[in-house]
């Protein structure tokens, strides 16, 4: 069964530091999601893509968070510089992301980052 | 901006129980869908069942069914017969979807979760 792969699964960094996150969604999707979950919340849209568009960054802290989606398949966040407060999960899902096709996602396994 | 509510933080049962799960949820929209996902500890979420707003019948899955009243804005989900691998996070979600032909969905909104734990 087709699933969602990231890495690394884990991380830790210093505050400062760069760091970035790698998603490779179920061959096919269209839509490609990018969520932080804080422990004990649910997760957060970061970033949606469409193909190699962003449709949704609204949530993104674009003053040290980027996302990338080149070729419209592999997707990378990048957070630099990384602050204590960005310690969390980052959860990448894809869809279909076609019109009368069920829009359920499909979520990876995460990547739990801590920042010390 | 939609809003998801799920009121019960923790929740803990015998196996073999059946469990209800509360969600409610906020929204201008007329056209969405809603889910309910689950979280093993340390394992990804997976999709436990969904619902189209525009349809009166809730959805069934085997063991988990959905009470969804539109009208109060309410997704709640009942686990019958529920056994030790049911324990895990479960989180309500919302999907809006855009209104041009073609435009896909947004993201989703989640609540913040409910810690399901299930007795031997």
């Amino acid at each position: 069964e087709a699933e969602v792969a990231q890495s690394p699964r884990y991380k830790i960094t210093e505050k400062s530091q760069a760091v970035a996150f790698w998603c490779d969604p179920i061959s096919g999707h269209a839509t490609l999601y990018w969520y932080r979950q804080i422990l004990g919340q649910g997760p957060e849209l970061l970033v949606q893509f469409q193909d190699e568009s962003v449709v949704d960054d609204s949530q993104l802290p674009k003053d040290r968070f980027s996302a990338e989606r080149l070729k419209g398949v592999d997707s990378t966040l990048k957070i630099q510089p990384a602050e204590l407060g960005d310690s969390a999960m980052y959860l990448c899902a894809s869809s279909p992301g076609l019109a009368g096709v069920w829009e359920t996602q499909y979520f990876g396994p995460g990547t739990r980052l801590l920042v010390l | 901006a939609q809003t998801v509510t799920q009121s019960q933080p923790e929740m803990s049962v015998q196996e073999a129980e059946t469990v209800t799960l509360s969600c409610t949820y906020d929204t201008s929209e007329s056209n969405y869908y809603l889910f309910w996902y689950k979280q093993p500890p340390s394992r990804q979420m997976i999709l436990v069942i969904r619902q189209e707003a525009y349809k009166q019948q809730n959805a069934t899955e085997n063991r988990f069914s959905v009470n969804f009243q539109k009208a109060a804005k309410s997704f709640s989900l009942k686990i019958s017969d529920s056994q030790l691998g049911d324990t895990a996070m479960y989180f309500c979600a919302f999907m809006k979807l855009k209104a041009y032909s073609g435009g896909g969905a947004d993201g989703l909104t989640f609540g913040k979760g409910t810690h399901l734990i299930i007795q031997p």
